[in-house]
């Protein structure tokens, strides 16, 4: 079964600073990989995935994550972070293939902008 | 917006009283999740249904149930509720495998 591993369960970091949020996941099988974001008192929303092909993607706000096969990561970063970026995100898992596949999500990286 | 709607939104309700969540969807997508959310657990998997009347449990199953008995609805039931059930509830769906889902609003739900 997948599982994630966010390694931070926060980050503070100075606007305008990069940062990385980390990701691993385990799987036996080939994997589909997303990463959520959630601001404060709202839902959750796709900030990017993984699906096939390049192994870089990237968002429309700036953020971008590598795939690396080699080392089941996934992590995000962003060259520049906004106080507007202040949110929690997590990185989710998917197997696929399967009918019974299902989205195993990561416990969360809370992101903590500094002014 | 997806067209999911969670209702409700809000709920208080006492220890052991069977509570029931709705979780409807105007998208026709096969797949409908129900997750909760604590600090310092992220999202854990509920229940999970793959299609009309196919569910399968996720990974804090114990003490909920779930029905899907049309494709735009997925019920969470709550037998006899506990503090330990205190929590927010988020709704996915996702039209395949492999693919992302996408959330409701959330219900937050304080048992007392």
């Amino acid at each position: 079964a997948q599982s994630v591993t966010q390694l931070d369960s926060q980050v503070p970091v100075f606007e305008e600073a990069p940062v990385e949020l980390r990701c691993n996941y385990s799987s036996s099988v080939s994997v589909y990989l997303f990463w959520y974001v959630q601001y404060p008192n709202q839902g959750l929303q796709l900030l990017l995935k993984y699906l096939s092909g390049s192994t870089l993607v990237e968002s429309i706000n700036g953020f971008e994550a590598e795939f690396n096969k080699s080392q089941t990561s996934f992590h995000l970063r962003k060259p520049s972070v906004h106080i507007s970026d202040t949110a929690e995100y997590f990185c989710a898992v998917s197997e696929g293939g399967n009918r019974d596949d299902k989205i195993i999500f990561g416990k969360g990286t809370r992101l903590h902008i500094l002014p | 917006d997806a067209g999911i709607t969670q209702s409700p939104r809000h709920k208080v309700t006492e220890t052991g009283t069977p509570v029931t969540l709705r979780c409807h969807q105007t998208e026709n997508h096969r797949y409908m999740y129900w997750y909760r959310q604590d600090p310092g657990h992220g999202l854990r998997l509920i229940h999970y249904s793959y299609g009309v009347k196919d569910t399968d449990k996720g990974e804090v199953s114990d003490g909920y149930s779930v029905s899907r008995s049309k494709t735009e609805d997925f019920l969470l039931t709550l037998e006899s509720a506990t503090s330990s059930q205190t929590s927010v509830y988020f709704c996915a769906i996702s039209e395949q495998t492999g693919v992302e889902a996408f959330f409701g609003q959330g219900t937050r739900l304080t048992v007392v």
